[in-house]
C-alpha cells in the first residue's frame, strides 16, 4: 500500500508570492491534516479536511488555506508569502474512527518551503 | 489550551536503555501518541496510550499516567538507527472528530557507539 505522497519535496519562493502544495493520502483514508514544522515552534496544526470539508483549523492567518477533492487528495495554499513561512509542511492522513477512536495519523515526507 | 513538554536533547550509548519523558497540561484527555522522526523524513507512528499503564512493542514501550499528565517512551537495546527526534502528541480533547493532534517540541536522541 502506497504511503502519503507530498509534492513537491522542495520549493523556493520569494516574499509576496503564493504557493500550492499537494498531498495524496493513503488509499481509503478520508481525513487529511496539514502541519507546519519549524525548529523553533515544532509541529503546529494548520487544518484538517474530511469529505471535502474543513472540520478543524489551527491558529494561522487567513493567508493559509486548503481544500480537499472528492478523491481525498488535498492541496494547501499560502498567499503573500513571508520570510517566516519558511518551514517543512507535513501532510498526514488517517482513517476515521470518531472522537474516541485511535485515528493514527500517517505522515508524508513533507514539502520544504524556503522563502527568500 | 494544551501544553506539552519534553527534553530538547538526550544522548545515550549503543546497547543501553533510554527513557524520554513527556508531560502535558490539557483541558481534558483523549489519547497520547509517540512518533519517531529521522532527519529529513516523515514522522512515523510508534505507540498509542489512552489508558494508564505500559504498552510494550518490541524494543519500545510507552507508559501513561493520566492523573499525573505524564508519559514516557522507553527504548531498550539502543541501536545507532534509533538516533532521531521523538515526538509526543496528545489529541485535542475539544476536537469532536479526534483528528487534531497537539505535538510537543520533540526530543532529539543521539546514540553514540
Amino acid at each position: 500500500k502506497a504511503g502519503v505522497t507530498q509534492t513537491p519535496r522542495y520549493l523556493i519562493k520569494t516574499r509576496g508570492q503564493q504557493v500550492t502544495l499537494s498531498c495524496s493520502p493513503i488509499s481509503g483514508h478520508r481525513s487529511v491534516s496539514w502541519y507546519q514544522q519549524t525548529p523553533g515552534q515544532g509541529l503546529q496544526f494548520l487544518f484538517e479536511y474530511f469529505s471535502e470539508t474543513q472540520r478543524n483549523k489551527g491558529n494561522f492567518p487567513g493567508r493559509f488555506s486548503g481544500r480537499q477533492f472528492s478523491n481525498s487528495r488535498s492541496e494547501m495554499n499560502v498567499s503573500t508569502l513571508e520570510l517566516g513561512d519558511s518551514a517543512l509542511y507535513l501532510c498526514a492522513s488517517s482513517l476515521e474512527h470518531g472522537q474516541g477512536g485511535k485515528n493514527i495519523q500517517y505522515f508524508g515526507a513533507g514539502t520544504r518551503l524556503s522563502v527568500l | 489550551g494544551q501544553n506539552i513538554d519534553q527534553p530538547t536533547e538526550m544522548t545515550a550509548t549503543e546497547g543501553a536503555i533510554v527513557q524520554i519523558n513527556c508531560t502535558y497540561q490539557t483541558s481534558g484527555f483523549n489519547g497520547l501518541f509517540w512518533y519517531q522522526q529521522h532527519a529529513g523524513e516523515a514522522p512515523t507512528f510508534l505507540s498509542y496510550n489512552v489508558l494508564d499503564g505500559l504498552e510494550e512493542k518490541g524494543r519500545f514501550s510507552s507508559f501513561l499516567s493520566r492523573s499525573k499528565g505524564y508519559s514516557y517512551l522507553l527504548l531498550k537495546e539502543l541501536q545507532m538507527k534509533d538516533s532521531a527526534s521523538y515526538l509526543c502528541a496528545v489529541r485535542d480533547p475539544t476536537d469532536n472528530y479526534g483528528q487534531n493532534f497537539v505535538f510537543g517540541p520533540g526530543t532529539r536522541l543521539s546514540v553514540l557507539p
